[in-house]
């Protein structure tokens, strides 16, 4: 098993371009999260995804958008990238029937916005 | 406002030494309780959980201590390692699904 895996691993924008970040998972989960890691400061949730087709807003939502088609992928999506957008972005999953919350992570993207 | 947050941001200690790494939590609601290391430039890896209505739960080196009377919990690492050294975070589930809230952080330095 892969787990959760994400691309690309780095990125370079200019400020109003757009750029998708892929994040996939092998573990059948059904619950899927983007967070977004800044320094010295823990994981905050933009998006996040109880099942195929389903998405709903996080913590810090706005200037990002995301689709969950098919169950193992989640894609984040950034229409016009702001500097303020620059950071290091995780993706994670859980199972739904788990007795456990636990959260698997991708390896993060780390984008910069110029 | 509610919240997860660390004591401390930086703990260092000596090799071999116990590390005790604390976090607070405000929301009483919170029933689940868990611990991750991050290593530099590597995403977020479990390292033991507990549920509210437990007060100690120990793995491999590591026993997590809960107390709900002072929403307090913490991470202790017996005979800390070089290999320890990363940042430690905390998240509670406040009854909301999956979805974890996650603490600040704190970084563990182990001096050989």
């Amino acid at each position: 098993n892969a787990g959760v895996t994400q691309t690309p691993k780095f990125r370079v924008l200019k400020t109003g371009q757009s750029m998708t970040l892929l994040c996939a998972q092998d573990m059948n989960h059904e619950y899927m999260y983007w967070y977004r890691q800044d320094p010295g400061m823990g994981l905050r949730l933009i998006h996040y995804s109880v099942g195929e087709g389903t998405t709903a807003k996080g913590e810090v939502p706005d200037g990002y958008n995301v689709s969950r088609l098919k169950k193992q992928n989640f894609l984040l999506g950034l229409e016009s990238a702001a500097p303020s957008q620059t950071s290091v972005y995780f993706c994670a999953s859980s199972s739904r029937t788990s007795s456990s919350y636990e959260q698997y992570f991708g390896p993060g993207t780390r984008l910069t916005v110029t | 406002g509610e919240s997860v947050g660390l004591h401390l941001p930086t703990l260092s200690v000596q090799e071999g030494d116990n590390s005790i790494i604390n976090c607070a939590y405000s929301n009483s609601a919170s029933d689940y309780f868990i611990w991750y290391k991050q290593e530099s430039g590597k995403g977020p890896q479990f390292i033991i959980d507990i549920r509210s209505n437990m007060d100690k739960r120990q793995g491999q080196r590591v026993t997590v201590l809960l107390n709900k009377t002072v929403k307090h919990l913490s991470l202790q690492i017996a005979a800390t390692q070089p290999g320890d050294s990363a940042v430690y975070f905390c998240a509670e589930n406040r009854n909301q699904g999956g979805k974890l809230i996650f603490g600040q952080g704190t970084e563990l330095s182990v001096k050989p």
